[in-house]
């Protein structure tokens, strides 16, 4: 089955600083990567996805970038702040033989932004 | 106001006891999820359920039983069974597991301890 390996598991930067956060993948027919925010205690929630098609996709601060073929996926946030603190949790999606989406995740990384 | 409602938000358990998670959505999305997240673990699928009266195992099955008498509610239960329960649950939704693109929706999380 599919298998997500995210690194590092913590970054810590100065605000303004760029932040990467990388991720690999092995099943080759997986085809969504959504990246999820994760503030303390809070519930994940989606930041930006990408679908297997395109090779980068930016949302203001926040890209993702796709390599279909070394199957790796990374999300590039920039000028950080303070606020883009927070465990970022990479993920991969493709169908099971019954036609069922699994969504699985990577380990997360811890991002610390200090002023 | 829609969304993914789990409770309790925190949960004690004795050692051989069954406890029950609450998730419920008012999002009318068909597909719903069980997370654990373990520091340093990411998100670990448990079960999943495409539809109503129908349930599949994910990684982590043991230990841990569902139901899905309803479209709203996917509860999740963590039997005597299970022998390292503490972790925080998370339940999620999809409006249509068919849909690659489709954003999941997180609910705010369980954290269950073992006392």
């Amino acid at each position: 089955g599919e298998n997500v390996e995210q690194h590092p598991s913590t970054l810590s930067v100065q605000e303004g600083d760029s932040a990467v956060i990388k991720c690999t993948y092995s099943d080759s027919a997986s085809n969504y990567f959504p990246w999820y925010k994760q503030e303390l205690g809070k519930r994940p929630q989606l930041i930006i996805d990408i679908r297997s098609n395109v090779g980068e996709k930016k949302d203001q601060r926040i890209a993702v970038t796709l390599n279909k073929t070394a199957k790796h996926f990374s999300l590039h946030i920039t000028e950080t702040q303070p606020e883009d603190s927070a465990v970022y949790f990479c993920a991969a999606r493709g169908l099971t033989n019954t036609g069922f989406q699994k969504l699985v995740f990577g380990t997360g990384t811890r991002l610390l932004v200090s002023p | 106001d829609g969304g993914i409602t789990q409770s309790p938000k925190y949960l004690f358990r004795k050692e051989g006891q069954n406890v029950t998670l609450s998730c419920e959505q008012n999002l009318n999305h068909d597909a719903m999820y069980w997370y654990r997240q373990d520091p340093g673990q990411g998100l670990r699928l448990i079960y999943y359920s495409q539809i109503v009266n129908d349930f599949q195992k994910g990684d982590i099955a043991e230990g841990y039983s569902v139901s899905r008498e309803k479209k709203e509610s996917f509860p999740l239960t963590v039997t005597s069974a299970q022998k390292n329960p503490t972790a925080f649950y998370l339940c999620a939704s999809l409006r249509d597991h068919r849909v690659l693109s489709t954003e999941a929706f997180f609910g705010q999380g369980t954290r269950l301890t073992v006392v």
